[in-house]
């Protein structure tokens, strides 16, 4: 149980195109969703934590209008990178928080995202 | 919020020996987790000890938690080369809604 999937693993777009990447939760229903960005060899950075039905909280220093992200269900999140550039190449990383359970994450497999 | 800090960033031993990483962090905590991700791959959940534990343990793994010194270590014993993997610490802090800062990492290689 608690599988959470990500879709695409891997993502080569041009500069200035826009990607989008999901994030399934596939046996639990998930209120909350965090994504995160990985350099290589770097750790995790929290990008902005999504909640179901509402507005994203963006970090600080991460572009709400750039990284817009979408949690329309208790089981998806999306999160489109808009007007790419090679700078945005980097390693995506989402997990879920399953409803009622404060203190868990499950992560997905990660999408590798280059920008050419 | 700042990233803690993990040592060794490198780590590199042979099979049946034990590995200790140390990880120490900035603010107080709900809980501390580890997690081992390898190469390209997501993250697995290793162990999660609460701010009002010391120790636990599970199969291989070993967790510490110095609360007053604010650290914490993951020793694997007897590892094996499936060990090879790089290891994060991440806390929860307190009224953090649930947002785990992740630790810098600890490469590990287990050499047959």
């Amino acid at each position: 149980g608690a599988v959470v999937s990500q879709h695409p693993s891997r993502v080569i777009c041009k500069s200035g195109t826009s990607v989008k990447i999901e994030c399934r939760s596939l046996d639990f229903q998930a209120t909350t969703m965090f994504w995160y960005r990985q350099f290589p060899k770097q750790s995790l950075m929290l990008m902005a934590t999504s909640n179901e039905g509402s507005k994203a909280t963006y970090e600080q220093g991460v572009e709400k209008d750039k990284f817009l992200i979408n949690h329309a269900s208790l089981t998806l999140s999306t999160l489109t990178v808009t007007s790419a550039h090679p700078e945005d190449s980097s390693f995506y990383i989402c997990s879920a928080r399953p409803r009622g359970l404060y203190n868990e994450q499950y992560f997905g497999p990660g999408t590798r995202l280059t920008v050419t | 919020s700042q990233q803690g800090e993990e040592d060794p960033q490198a780590l590199s031993i042979q099979e049946g020996e034990n590995a200790t990483m140390n990880c120490s962090y900035k603010t107080s905590i709900n809980n501390l987790q580890w997690y081992r991700q390898n190469s390209g791959r997501g993250l697995v959940h290793l162990i999660l000890i609460r701010s009002n534990e010391r120790e636990k343990h599970s199969g291989r793994l070993r967790v510490t938690l110095d609360t007053s010194k604010k650290s914490s270590s993951l020793l694997i014993t007897a590892s094996r080369a499936a060990d090879t993997a790089s290891y994060f610490c991440a806390t929860d802090g307190r009224g953090g809604g649930n947002k785990l800062t992740f630790g810098t990492g600890t490469q590990l290689k287990v050499e047959l």
